[in-house]
């Protein structure tokens, strides 16, 4: 079965510092998809990343860049120079290629608290 | 742009009744979900649908029932709400699958509490 693990409940930082975001999945799949999502204080979740389980070039946009390991499983997020518009909670999710409907499996999530 | 509705923002209902969730996405996608976000625990998936008239079970499936009548149009149905489904119900749609895989849009979520 697939499982995603974010083992950060919690970050705090101060403007303008980098914070990075741990993702650690299972899946007994080859082939499959990673995914990150925002959910800001409205509620809404965010689309920012896919990820296939074949492309493990690291990837960056603007302030944000993903560090994709298939040796240790782990889909890891960085913000660097983080604002206070980041403060969001994050998640990451993995979608089996085989299963259908592509359902996600989310980690827990992780909340970012970026103080001014 | 994609658009996923979900028809109440927020839902104040009694233990014992009929509850129903509606959602609709406007981008004729096949696939729809419907999680359940709580604290610690992330999104966890109760029930999805591939096609219309189609419906799979997720994780947590118990005390729930869906329907897909139409395409674009997913119910999540509380048969007898209880004080342990008080939670942020999320709404997705997303297309195809395997390597058409999609990702998924969200609606607003519906925060229902059960009293």
């Amino acid at each position: 079965a697939q499982k995603v693990t974010q083992a950060q409940t919690e970050i705090s930082v101060v403007e303008k510092e980098d914070v990075t975001l741990d993702c650690v999945y299972e899946t007994r799949d080859t082939t499959y998809y990673l995914f990150w999502y925002k959910q800001p204080p409205s509620g809404e979740l965010v689309f920012l990343i896919r990820r296939n389980s074949f492309d493990e070039q690291n990837e960056i946009s603007g302030r944000y860049s993903w560090n994709f390991q298939k040796s240790t499983s782990s889909f890891n997020f960085t913000i660097t120079a983080s604002q206070v518009v980041d403060s969001a909670v994050y998640f990451c999710a993995l979608s089996e290629y085989e299963a259908a409907g592509n359902k996600l499996t989310f980690g827990g999530g992780t909340r970012v608290l970026v103080k001014p | 742009d994609v658009k996923v509705t979900q028809s109440s923002r927020y839902l104040v209902k009694r233990t014992g009744e009929k509850v129903f969730l509606e959602c609709v996405q406007d981008m004729d996608h096949e696939n729809m979900f419907w999680y359940r976000q709580d604290p610690g625990l992330g999104l966890r998936l109760i029930y999805f649908s591939y096609d219309v008239k189609m419906k799979e079970k997720g994780d947590i499936p118990e005390g729930y029932s869906v329907s897909r009548e139409k395409k674009e149009r997913f119910s999540l149905i509380l048969e007898s709400a209880s004080t342990n489904q008080t939670s942020m119900y999320l709404c997705a749609s997303s297309s195809g699958t395997g390597v058409l895989n999609t990702e998924a849009f969200f609606g607003q979520g519906t925060r229902l509490t059960v009293v």
